[in-house]
């Protein structure tokens, strides 16, 4: 069964520092990762997807993820950080082309001036 | 092109009640979804639709059904609401070739007391 793991259900960094949230998968087949960003209040919207084109996945707001099968990981990444970053972060995976997500718990980003 | 959109955005129910909480989409998109959303577990689902007239459920079904009339809307019905099912509901479509994004609704707020 797939599953996926967000370690840190909440991350705090200051403005312009590195941001990075972790995502492990459990998958029996190739996996599709995808990363989406809730904002208070909101839906959610797509930051960055993998679909085995490119190890290294350059989404929106200049996040980036990096996916490394040997270590079954899909971190994401943003090298400086802003304020308009804090939201919650979700990590899914989906086996194979079927489409249904799997989430995980979420990591809630704060951001400190 | 409004998008996936929701109604109500909030909702107070009292135990034993039912209601319909109403999604609809105009993308023309085959699939459709309705997840629910608590706080620290992220997304679970609980029903899909790959089509008009074709549903399946998802990993927390039950106490909720749906229907596929038609391909613009999936309604979510609760027949007897609990306390269990107080959260936030969002719908999510999308196009169904491939592994494509999910493009979510903004969500609608129960609260069953």
């Amino acid at each position: 069964a797939q599953s996926v793991t967000q370690l840190g259900s909440h991350v705090s960094v200051s403005e312009g520092a590195l941001v990075l949230l972790r995502c492990n998968y459990s998958s029996s087949v190739p996996p599709y990762l995808f990363w989406y960003v809730q904002y208070p209040n909101q839906g959610l919207q797509l930051l960055l997807k993998y679909t085995s084109a490119a190890t290294l996945v350059k989404g929106i707001n200049g996040f980036e993820a990096e996916f490394k099968k040997s270590e079954t990981s899909f971190h994401l990444t943003k090298p400086s950080a802003h304020m308009s970053d804090a939201a919650e972060y979700f990590c899914a995976v989906t086996p194979g082309s079927q489409g249904n997500l799997i989430f995980g718990k979420g990591t809630k980003l704060s951001v400190k001036p | 092109n409004a998008g996936v959109t929701q109604t109500p955005k909030f909702r107070i129910l009292k135990i034993g009640q039912s209601m319909t909480l109403q999604c609809t989409q105009d993308m023309n998109h085959n699939y459709m979804y309705w997840y629910r959303q608590d706080p620290g577990m992220g997304l679970k689902l609980i029903y899909y639709s790959v089509g008009a007239g074709i549903t399946d459920k998802g990993e927390v079904p039950n106490g909720y059904n749906v229907s596929r009339s038609t391909t613009e809307d999936f309604p979510l019905r609760l027949e007897l609401a609990a306390p269990s099912q107080t959260s936030v509901y969002f719908c999510a479509s999308r196009p169904g070739q491939g592994i494509e994004t999910q493009y979510f609704g903004p969500g609608t707020r129960l609260l069953v007391l």
